[in-house]
């Protein structure tokens, strides 16, 4: 299995501030990447595929880049909405992975 | 606009089987270019990916419960099913069923339903 790993699992910061998540795989995986926003009580939501590609929808603020093994979710000027829990994930090969996560919480 | 709801049991006594069947609407689960599968999330935990199906061609299902996992599409009610059998209570989750793309990632969600294994 390709293991995922977030850093960091928790991170503080406050509206306006830029911040960046990243995502290692244990293994390459070329771009075959996604980045998932989770609120309490909700279904994931797509915010990035192909490592770098936006989701329909989905505002500007937030990119996406790397390949092989190496990954960052940047989201610019944070509004209190982004505050939420963030997952990267592998669809690069079978079984699919994530990472276990990182809490974006407000300082 | 795509939607997906599971529904099934909330509460699974341990030894059985979990079942659950997720309803697709504003699409069609016999469309060539999606599998459909299904994730799960226990408690205050991360994403667990449990397997998907394809119409036509094939099932994929993590290693770490293939034994007991079966995931299976109805076109006739544009319905997918899964089955977990012999549960124990780390078997506990919310449980989402989700479209992917073909060499894409999970792009629809339904909302989850929650699965208490417990006598």
């Amino acid at each position: 299995d390709i293991q995922m790993t977030q850093s960091p699992p928790t991170l503080s910061a406050s509206v306006g501030n830029r911040v960046t998540i990243t995502c290692r795989a244990s293994q390459d995986i070329s771009n075959y990447l996604a980045w998932f926003q989770q609120k309490p009580g909700k279904a994931p939501k797509c915010l990035i595929y192909a490592a770098s590609s936006l989701q329909s929808g989905v505002p500007s603020k937030f990119s996406g880049s790397g390949s092989g093994t190496d990954f960052t979710l940047t989201i610019s000027s944070l509004q209190p909405e982004d505050f939420a829990t963030y997952y990267c994930q592998q669809y690069n090969s079978y079984p699919i992975t994530f990472g276990q996560g990182t809490r974006l919480e407000i300082k | 606009q795509l939607q997906l709801q599971e529904s099934g049991p909330g509460l699974v006594k341990p030894s059985e089987t979990l079942s659950l069947t997720c309803t697709v609407s504003g699409g069609s689960v016999s469309s060539g270019i999606y599998y459909w599968g299904w994730i799960r999330q226990s408690p205050g935990k991360g994403l667990e990916w449990i397997g998907s199906v394809h119409y036509s061609v094939s099932t994929y299902y993590n290693p770490s419960l293939k034994s007991r996992v079966a995931i299976s599409v109805d076109t006739s009610t544009n319905q997918f099913s899964l089955k977990l059998t012999s549960v124990t209570a780390a078997d506990t989750a919310v449980y989402y069923c989700v479209r992917r793309g073909l060499g894409a990632t999970f792009d629809y969600w339904g909302q989850g339903t929650l699965v208490t294994v417990s006598s």
